[in-house]
């Protein structure tokens, strides 16, 4: 069985300081994980994903997350955040179904930046 | 950039009743997926499909049929609908099924289970 967990439902910050969105994970075996952002009222979109190799990966929007294998976690960060990134974070890890491949996210993180 | 288009956007529809959401890929992706977005829940894996006439089953599949009749079209059917079942329903669409690929997602239907 995979699961991910992104334990903080909300998160509230001033633009210019960091960002840290939480996410970890449970897989048996080798994970791959992504980051979606959903902006208001919007679809989904692709940020970043980790397969292998270096433990920072960078993706759009300035974004880069930070794989630590020795706690299962995959933490989204930027800096400075900006108020435009005001939207919800999912987490996602693929992982096997049967023969094929699928993708479990957690519940998401809405982030909110203040002006 | 793949896109993925859904029909209708918003549906209201009564208890037992019969609705059927559309997606349509124009990037000839083989992958195509149907997702439900629940506040608590995240995004949660309804059905799959890796080609034309071809199902798998997710992970909340009940009270969900889906039919992949062409690379580009993959409908949801909810063939007696529940109140439950009001959600917001993505489809997305990916080069190949898993293997760290990207999944492309449309605008999404907001259905309405009275």
């Amino acid at each position: 069985a995979q699961s991910v967990d992104q334990p903080d439902a909300h998160v509230t910050l001033s633009e210019g300081a960091s960002l840290e969105l939480r996410c970890s994970y449970s897989y048996s075996a080798a994970p791959y994980l992504f980051w979606y952002v959903q902006y208001p009222g919007q679809s989904l979109q692709f940020l970043l994903k980790y397969i292998t190799g270096d433990t920072v990966v960078k993706g759009t929007k300035g974004f880069e997350a930070e794989f630590r294998k020795s706690n299962s976690s995959f933490n989204l960060k930027k800096s400075p955040a900006h108020w435009s990134d005001s939207a919800k974070y999912f987490c996602a890890l693929e992982g096997r179904g049967g023969s094929n491949y699928k993708l479990t996210f957690g519940k998401g993180t809405l982030l909110t930046v203040t002006p | 950039e793949a896109a993925v288009t859904q029909s209708p956007r918003n549906k209201v529809t009564v208890t037992g009743g019969n609705v059927t959401l559309s997606c349509r890929q124009t990037n000839s992706h083989n992958y195509m997926y149907w997702y439900r977005q629940d506040t608590g829940h995240g995004l949660r894996l309804i059905h799959y499909s890796y080609g034309a006439g071809n199902l798998q089953i997710g992970d909340v599949p009940d009270g969900y049929k889906a039919t992949r009749t062409t690379q580009e079209d993959f409908f949801l059917l909810l063939e007696l609908a529940s109140p439950s079942q009001t959600s917001l329903y993505f489809c997305a669409s990916s080069e190949w099924g898993g293997r760290y690929a990207e999944q492309f997602f449309g605008p999404g239907t907001r259905l309405t289970v009275l």
